[in-house]
């Protein structure tokens, strides 16, 4: 998990509130990822970005907003809580194509939505 | 659009016995292909990956994969499992063309070695 720093690591919130996961990294990649990991659904993708400012929507985006301000910090926002997204979130990164090493993942953040 | 499918949730296989945990792909261009293990309360970890050349890709901790492009598949293998290798295991695909470099994950095999 060298590289990537997500924040917090577990968190508990209430229904219709807003929360913010952070994830930091230090690998310099261009490409930054969010997925959430549910059991029997693998990881599916929420939001990507491609550079400072530019990210674009994945599988799973509803309820979900994106910000990437810097190209090491890539904020995912809830902008109201609702249980369906108690789920644990990873973080990912990855240079450009053609170099094709695959992701860097963060430890990952166990949200409870209650 | 691109899918893996990992068609057995759970393997149980005794120590010291070969294993393998299957992955099935579909892309509609030329597939970039990646195991990553997860151990609990980790992140996800890389293990091997195949992008051309040879069909049989070495990895770490003595794992393997072979790529059959007419199965499509991408199975996972070791000669001898350790008990340390009880983990989740994930198959992810590419498109070489996807310009995003998004991978798509399939929904996991958990291993299970027992001594």
């Amino acid at each position: 998990d060298a590289g990537i720093t997500q924040s917090p690591r577990h968190k508990v919130t209430e229904t219709g509130t807003p929360v913010t996961l952070r994830c930091h990294q230090t690998e310099n990649h261009r490409y930054m990822y969010w997925y959430r990991q549910d059991p029997g659904h693998g990881l599916r993708l929420i939001h990507y970005s491609y550079g400072v400012k530019d990210t674009d929507k994945g599988e799973v985006s509803d309820g979900y907003s994106v910000s990437r301000s810097k190209t090491e910090d890539f904020l995912l926002t809830l902008e109201s809580a609702t249980s369906s997204q108690t789920s644990v979130y990873f973080c990912a990164s990855s240079g450009p194509p053609p170099r094709d090493y695959g992701y860097t993942f963060g430890s990952g953040t166990r949200l409870t939505v209650v | 659009a691109q899918s893996v499918a990992q068609p057995e949730d759970q393997v149980n296989v005794a120590e010291g016995n070969p294993l393998t945990v299957k992955c099935t792909y579909s892309v509609s261009g030329n597939p970039y292909l990646f195991w990553y293990v997860q151990y609990p309360n980790r992140g996800l970890q890389f293990l091997l990956k195949y992008i051309t050349g040879d069909n049989l890709v070495k990895g770490s901790y003595g794992f393997e994969a072979e790529f059959n492009k007419s199965q499509t598949s991408f199975h996972l293998k070791k000669p001898s499992a350790l008990v340390s290798d009880s983990a989740l295991y994930f198959c992810a695909v590419r498109d070489g063309g996807n310009a995003g470099n998004m991978l798509t994950f399939g929904g996991g095999t958990r291993l299970m070695v027992k001594p």
